[in-house]
């Protein structure tokens, strides 16, 4: 059963908002929700972290809705350099702390 | 700010050849994984080390086998290569306490032909 499930694919323009929106039904409580973007031939890079409610950091906003099922990850003001391959992880909890990678969503950014 | 570190960044190796891929990580991070990604794919857990012990094993053939040293460094020794075993390895560390996040090496490029 997979542990996260993300849209394929997603298209945006330069100086949009992406919300990339990943359900994770059967999240255990002590798990926490991460993000990563990955680049052609690139290590995976930590975006952001959240448990519940709303996280913002310099790079995203992550919402978390209170019973946990689902997350989105917002990019605001997108450009053609956030064109990218995004992973919704989610794990921590239970001494669990390798990562889980399902498929992730390519975001395309077009001039 | 330092990063994870691994080398070679490309190797290429024959059908049956043995390769050892080494991954430096950030200073005081105790704990090292590894992950495999083949053309395409999404990235596949390997195995994990904490404290220089094993700490959690995933899809890691029998034929390749790691180790974390003295200095937190770490080697992942890949032996009967298989052409399935192109792939990027990457590393990455973290520190375990308080669930900090895993920061990812540049990969190494594996391409057995």
């Amino acid at each position: 059963l997979a542990k996260t499930t993300q849209p394929i694919s997603m298209d945006s323009y330069e100086g949009q908002e992406v919300n990339i929106t990943c359900s994770h039904n059967n999240i255990a409580t002590n798990d926490y929700i991460t993000w990563y973007q990955q680049f052609p031939s690139q290590g995976p890079r930590f975006i952001i972290q959240g448990y519940k409610t709303k996280v913002t950091n310099e790079v995203a906003s992550l919402f978390i809705p209170a019973d946990r099922k689902s997350s989105t990850l917002s990019l605001p003001r997108v450009s053609l350099s956030d064109t990218a391959v995004y992973y919704c992880l989610v794990g921590g909890g239970r001494n669990d702390y390798k990562l889980s990678f399902g498929a992730g969503t390519t975001v395309t950014v077009r001039a | 700010a330092a990063g994870v570190i691994q080398s070679p960044r490309h190797l290429i190796k024959e059908k049956r050849e043995t390769a050892t891929l080494k991954c430096y990580p950030i200073p005081r991070h105790d704990t090292v994984y590894w992950y495999q990604q083949g053309p395409g794919q999404d990235p596949q857990f390997l195995i994990s080390f904490y404290e220089k012990m094993q700490s959690d094993k995933g899809s890691i053939p029998d034929r390749f086998s790691a180790q974390q040293f003295s200095d937190y460094h770490s080697e992942l020794n890949m032996s009967s290569l298989e052409l399935g075993d192109s792939a990027l390895y990457f590393c990455a560390s973290s520190r375990r306490a308080n669930q900090e996040t895993q920061y990812f090496g540049p990969g190494t490029r594996l391409l057995v032909l």
